[in-house]
């Protein structure tokens, strides 16, 4: 059982957008920032975004993160076939001494 | 360019040990937490531990599923990362992926170890 909770699938058409949702507490999200993953299966997982809502270079804007007391939601517009992965958000756990893995989104573009 | 080279999986029976090796390039190493991660295969991803850089005194955390059984350890002068796995279990059988905190975590592309008798 994940401190981080996020729902186990979200799907959608090409083009349109989707949000994912990562509820979290006071010891992990309310006081520290989230970063996500995105992982195509049988590959190493690839930071999309990180302190909350930043982007790496070559991670482009269609990708969004945001923050609110407890909880974080990374949307995703214009979505396309090759975004069809899992998604994890991620948070160092205070009370826990741990960085928190939510138990991962399956994004199915239909 | 940031890269993460992880080596050292194989097989192993219940009871034994391995140690992983993550070598690291295109980043200041020495300023960098180095986290281990683990996917068992189907399953999503698991927290192992990490250890922080030479001004936290190389402190370390880990999962309390590993508590007492893995070590992490570092050679800055080598810019290495390892993970000691000691009385191994069945239900360790899974990729080890290690990770550089630099904007988000950085990735290796993981090694497998496979705890079998």
């Amino acid at each position: 059982q994940s401190v981080l909770t996020q729902p186990p699938s979200v799907s959608a058409t090409p083009g349109q957008k989707v949000s994912i949702s990562c509820a979290g507490s006071t010891s992990n999200i309310g006081i520290h920032s989230v970063s996500w993953y995105q992982q195509v299966p049988g590959t190493a997982p690839k930071v999309l975004i990180y302190d909350n809502n930043k982007r790496p270079s070559g991670i482009p804007d269609r990708f969004s993160g945001s923050k609110s007391s407890t909880s974080a939601t990374l949307g995703i517009t214009g979505l396309q076939p090759g975004d069809e992965a899992d998604y994890y958000c991620v948070v160092w756990d205070e009370s826990l001494g741990v960085e928190a893995f939510g138990g991962g989104t399956k994004l199915t573009v239909l | 360019e940031v890269q993460l080279v992880e080596s050292g999986g194989g097989l192993v029976q219940p009871g034994g040990s391995l140690k992983l090796s993550c070598a690291a390039s295109g980043f200041t190493f020495s300023g960098s937490h180095i986290h281990w991660v683990r996917q068992a295969s189907g399953r999503g991803l698991e927290w192992v531990g990490r250890i922080r850089r030479k001004s936290e005194n190389y402190g370390t955390e880990y999962a309390a599923s590993v508590q007492g059984r893995f070590t992490i350890s570092r050679d800055d002068s080598k810019d290495t990362a390892y993970l000691q796995l000691n009385s191994l279990r069945t239900d360790d059988t899974a990729v080890y992926y290690c990770t550089a905190y630099i904007t988000g975590h950085q990735w290796g592309q993981g090694t497998r170890v496979t705890v079998s008798s």
